[in-house]
């Protein structure tokens, strides 16, 4: 079935370097990809999703690029501040079904 | 900006009781979702409902759980008889037809 597959964590950086989060995919047909950001104390927001394949998505100064020929969806940001330290969840899903998530990784940055 | 909500945002229950988890999703979204995350693992999709009835579920989802839209505005999600691990953060979502935005969760404690 559909997986999900991302970098183990936790991640910890200082503030202002480049973050990458690996995140992989296995799917039949053509999913869209997610990624969701929680908060401390929060639930889950769509951080930024894209539909097809080269497509880009981006947001609050992250990306990510959906690639078809290595199954892939890395998030990455070129400057991170304190307050990204959250944990993100790369996810895919098809239009109106279930979404399937990654088991997440914890970032933490440093002041 | 319109926004999913759920209550209560914490129940605590003893094992074996009942227990009902509110959502109001977004006015407007004909798809709606319940997935729930254990402490420290991955958010698990357990039922997608539309058009009155269910869509999916999961394997999680057994004869114990069973969802309703009582009316217009609300979406339930009920456990009959609750576990030990039936402890997690249990998040609601909605969606249009394409990305789904989820709710801020309930966490419950079965003791």
């Amino acid at each position: 079935g559909d997986s999900v597959t991302q970098m183990e964590g936790p991640v910890t950086l200082s503030e202002e370097a480049f973050l990458t989060i690996n995140c992989t995919y296995t799917a039949t047909g053509y999913p869209s990809l997610f990624w969701y950001v929680q908060y401390p104390g929060e639930g889950l927001q769509l951080l930024l999703k894209a539909t097809k394949a080269d497509d880009k998505g981006s947001n609050k100064g992250f990306e990510a690029t959906y690639r078809k020929e290595t199954t892939s969806f890395h998030l990455e940001k070129g400057s991170v501040q304190v307050s990204d330290s959250a944990v993100y969840f790369c996810a895919l899903g098809s239009s109106a079904s279930k979404i399937i998530f990654g088991s997440g990784t914890r970032l933490s940055i440093r002041p | 900006e319109p926004e999913v909500t759920q209550t209560p945002s914490h129940q605590v229950t003893q094992m074996g009781q009942e227990v009902i988890l509110r959502c109001v999703p977004i006015s407007n979204h004909l798809y709606f979702y319940w997935y729930r995350q254990i402490l420290g693992q991955k958010v698990e999709f357990l039922v997608s409902f539309y058009n009155n009835e269910i869509s999916e579920k999961s394997e999680i989802f057994d004869d114990q759980f069973s969802v309703e839209r009582p009316d217009g505005s609300n979406f339930t999600l009920k456990i009959r008889s609750t576990k030990l691990e039936d402890s997690a953060m249990y998040f609601c979502a909605s969606s249009e037809q394409g990305s789904q935005f989820f709710g801020p969760g309930t966490r419950l404690t079965v003791l």
